[in-house]
């Protein structure tokens, strides 16, 4: 059974950076790819970036500049850290699998900016 | 990037009706679109992978289609839970979400 918890600081101050982790279970990090996706209150998704089974990533271009993600197969872990944050990055960030097309969720966790 | 133009941003409708959403993106995605339902609180939940294939539980009153640019979902005979907001997702080159639809009872 596939299962992708987000942990994380619940609240961050402006200008500082964000950390998350993405524990999955179920499936192996090596075989598949892991994206993050945000999304602010009320509006829409946005995709952030990916790691995929090879180890490579990409990333959204709005996002290029702040952003990285990396992994730990051997903790079955993603790590999304993204720096110089600011009240408009508060947003669900969710971590997903993709299996052939088929994209697991996390529930996500709430992150707010603000000091 | 890809882009993802999704129209329309939102839709009223009645229980019964046949709904369609559109997405078209900039370039040729080579028909590698999910379709995701997403009600208020929750996780995204995916509907339909690769344009048309129903993703396991998702029922039969859920359909898409397309190529090339251009691709649609529809929902026929609309029931109450399907009040929630629809999103399309191009995962032909990274992932690119489309802007969404709030699906709202008329």
């Amino acid at each position: 059974q596939v299962q992708l918890k987000e942990s994380g600081p619940g609240l961050v101050q402006p200008s500082q950076t964000l950390s998350l982790t993405c524990t999955v279970s179920g499936f192996s990090l090596t075989s598949n790819s892991v994206s993050w996706v945000r999304q602010p209150p009320g509006k829409g998704l946005e995709w952030m970036g990916a790691i995929w089974s090879g180890g490579s990533t990409d990333y959204n271009s709005a996002l290029k500049s702040r952003l990285s993600i990396s992994r730990d197969t051997s903790k079955s872990q993603v790590f999304l850290k993204m720096n110089s944050l600011q009240t408009e990055d508060t947003a669900i960030y969710f971590c997903t699998l993709n299996y052939g097309g088929i994209h697991y969720w996390g529930q996500g966790v709430m992150v707010t900016v603000s000091s | 990037d890809i882009q993802m133009t999704q129209s329309p941003p939102s839709l009223s409708a009645s229980l019964g009706d046949k709904v369609t959403i559109t997405c078209q993106a900039s370039q040729n995605i080579n028909k590698f679109i999910a379709w995701y339902q997403q009600k208020p609180g929750k996780a995204p939940r995916q509907l339909i992978r690769y344009t048309s294939t129903l993703v396991s539980g998702t029922p039969s009153r859920f359909s898409g289609s397309g190529s090339g640019r251009d691709y649609s979902f529809s929902i026929s005979n609309v029931e109450s839970e399907d009040i929630a907001s629809y999103y399309c997702l191009q995962y032909d080159k990274m992932w690119t979400f489309g802007g969404g639809t709030k699906l709202e009872l008329k």
